[in-house]
């Protein structure tokens, strides 16, 4: 089965900055990368995704790059702010399939 | 319009008791899909229905736990003889149909705690 790895495990950045996080996936057949936010007490949020007939996607701070030769994928936010804060979540998807194979989370910590 | 609704957002039980799920989807939806959420960790999947079968319930744990949709939107996931290691957020999604490229929106959560 899909295996997705996910890093960093937490990361800090000052608010204006920029966040990177990274994923690697192990299955060759996926073809659809999804990001999700996750505030406390909620249900995962579909914030941007990729599938693999394209290189890059951006909408407005966020974009994701996508490299299927490597097996990553990462997303990247610009001018960070307070409100970015929270869990985000990098998943990946068989082409065949429908379930969502999820990375472990990274906790962004955005500071005043 | 309204998004995946799950109740009840919290439920505490006893190791050995029996425990319910609600899951209402999006309106429309024909697929409806359970994963499991342990503190930390990102969610595993659980099962799959289109319409009222459970296309694929290969994510189950055990014999303990069973979902059903039989009028192919509300979905319930049962629990019987629960264990402290059930203790999770379960979380249901569903999407427009069930192919490769349809978008999954997640409900808030149902937070099983047992003791």
């Amino acid at each position: 089965g899909e295996n997705v790895e996910q890093h960093p495990s937490t990361l800090s950045v000052q608010e204006g900055d920029s966040a990177v996080i990274k994923c690697t996936y192990s299955d060759s057949a996926s073809n659809y990368f999804p990001w999700y936010k996750q505030e406390l007490g909620k249900g995962p949020q579909l914030i941007i995704d990729i599938r693999s007939n394209v290189g890059e996607k951006k909408d407005q701070r966020i974009a994701v790059t996508l490299n299927k030769t490597a097996k990553h994928f990462s997303l990247h936010i610009t001018e960070t702010q307070p409100e970015d804060s929270a869990v985000y979540f990098c998943a990946a998807r068989n082409r065949n399939d429908y379930k969502l194979s999820f990375g472990a989370g990274t906790t962004v910590t955005v500071r005043a | 319009g309204a998004g995946v609704s799950q109740t009840p957002s919290n439920k505490v039980t006893e190791k050995g008791k029996y425990v319910e799920l609600r899951c209402d989807p999006i309106s429309g939806h024909t697929a409806l899909y359970w994963y499991r959420q342990s503190l930390g960790q990102g969610p595993e999947f659980l099962i799959y229905f289109q319409g009222t079968g459970a296309a694929d319930d290969s994510g189950l744990p055990n014999d303990r736990f069973f979902a059903v949709r039989p009028e192919g939107s509300v979905s319930t996931l049962k629990i019987q003889r629960t264990e402290r290691g059930d203790s999770a957020v379960y979380l249901c999604a569903s999407s427009f149909g069930g192919g490769a490229h349809n978008e999954q929106f997640f409900g808030p959560g149902t937070r099983l705690t047992v003791l």
